[in-house]
């Protein structure tokens, strides 16, 4: 199976603050990776697929990168709506695996 | 407006067994693969199976295999995961998902809790 690590685990900033969460595959997955956001209580949201494709509806402050092994989700300037967990997945092969999983918190 | 919406969870004793259901709407149904995820209480997201289409491709997670089964029915926009001999392991929120090029609409998911 393709291992999926995220870092960090979690992290704090302030409101406006840029905000880079990165994701590291165990072997090669091309571009097929996707980003979700999860607030508590609820499912998770589609942000990015395809590695940089930005979802419909979601906020252009959200952006993601890399191609392989490494990529990377960074929200430009960090707002109070955006404290949540977020995942990366890669969907390169079955089984699709997800990251730990990163906690975003307001300082 | 599309939706997915999750059924049949409860509790269940270890060693029981029980099927999830997924009712779809607002899209068409048969042109979507559609995945099965779970979240266990406080951890993270664990994909647990996934059928094509059509129906006719079925994949699972390791954890799930054997005991497990994913079906549709694509007359009725129906997507269903039969479990069968569940362990306190198998307790979480079970999530159906749409697919297209990444699982772009989940439902609400429906808790299942394993305990005597």
């Amino acid at each position: 199976d393709i291992q999926m690590t995220q870092s960090p685990s979690s992290l704090s900033a302030s409101v406006g603050d840029r905000v880079t969460i990165t994701c590291r595959a165990s072997q090669s997955v091309g571009t097929y990776v996707n980003w979700f956001q999860q607030k508590p209580g609820k499912a998770p949201n589609l942000l990015i697929f395809a590695a940089s494709s930005l979802q419909s509806g979601v906020p252009s402050r959200f952006s993601g990168t890399g191609s392989g092994t490494d990529f990377t989700l960074t929200i430009s300037r960090l707002q109070p709506e955006d404290i949540a967990t977020y995942y990366c997945q890669q969907s390169y092969n079955t089984p699709q695996t997800f990251g730990q999983g990163t906690k975003v918190e307001i300082k | 407006e599309v939706q997915l919406l999750e059924s049949g969870g409860g509790l269940v004793q270890p060693g029981g067994s029980l099927r999830l259901s997924c009712a779809a709407s607002g899209f068409t149904f048969g042109s979507y693969a559609m995945h099965w995820v779970r979240q266990a209480p406080g951890k993270g997201l664990e994909w647990v199976s996934s059928i094509s289409g059509s129906g006719g491709r079925t994949y699972y997670a390791d954890s799930v295999t054997g005991r497990s089964s994913i079906s549709r029915d694509n007359s009725k926009k129906m997507l269903y995961l039969q479990m069968n001999s569940l362990s306190a392991g198998d307790t979480a929120v079970y999530y159906c998902a749409r697919a297209i090029s990444a699982l772009d609409v989940w439902g609400q998911g429906t808790l299942v809790t394993v305990s005597s």
